[in-house]
């Protein structure tokens, strides 16, 4: 099962900022948050991880809160194109290195 | 550079059928991993590879297999198809094996009639 909770939809402005919450109440020390998106059955889209420090790239900003129990992935300024299914994974460790996916949050850009 | 590409991009198969799926990693990375998508859900992992050789297997019956080869390709082969695997089946490619992040292909869509 996932580790993760997130809402399962979110509206957001084209132009504004969208804020996408995570909760992983249970995750473990060593284990790291990635997100992934997926736009209409493509293969998901890598956008950033993290262990507990903020991290920031070209796409997005992620914040982790101090006892790493939840994060909030940022897309600054969201365009019709970033209209996605979100998905927020805690990795689990192992020699698999898998991915447990969720149902993830669908956003919805709207001009 | 090219990313993870996959083979063929739609499939309609029988049940019964067998059928065969393949991926080719981003140049240079070492992993292949194998995932389902039934529609309307996250995917579920069903296999990693690493250097030829599986490192996971998720929850799916002995029907699925896979291999990689040298070149570090990887085949997906499901046998005895059954309507239940229709899906999206997506390929992620990583440089290493353990905690690499994970770079997806478009998929292979396959319907089972």
């Amino acid at each position: 099962d996932a580790k993760t909770t997130q809402p399962p939809s979110m509206d957001c402005a084209e132009g504004r900022a969208a804020n996408l919450p995570c909760n992983h109440s249970t995750i473990s020390g060593n284990e790291y948050v990635y997100w992934y998106r997926q736009i209409h059955s493509q293969g998901p889209q890598y956008i950033i991880h993290g262990l507990k420090n903020n991290e920031t790239n070209e796409m997005a900003s992620l914040i982790i809160t101090e006892d790493r129990k939840s994060s909030t992935l940022i897309l600054p300024h969201a365009t019709l194109r970033d209209t996605a299914v979100y998905y927020c994974i805690v990795r689990p460790r192992g020699p698999s290195g898998k991915l447990i996916f969720g149902q993830g949050t669908t956003l919805q850009v709207k001009p | 550079d090219a990313g993870v590409t996959q083979s063929p991009t739609h499939l309609i198969k029988t049940r019964g059928q067998q059928v065969t799926l393949r991926c080719s990693p981003i140049s240079g990375h070492k992993s292949v991993s194998w995932y389902q998508q039934v529609l309307g859900q996250g995917p579920q992992f069903i296999f990693q590879y690493y250097e030829k050789e599986e490192r996971g297997r998720g929850n799916f019956p002995d029907r699925f297999s896979a291999r990689q080869f040298p070149n570090y390709s990887s085949e997906l082969n499901v046998n005895a198809l059954l309507l239940g695997d229709s899906a999206l089946y997506l390929c992620a490619s990583s440089p290493g094996s353990m905690m690499d992040t994970q770079y997806f292909g478009p998929g292979t869509r396959l319907t089972v009639l």
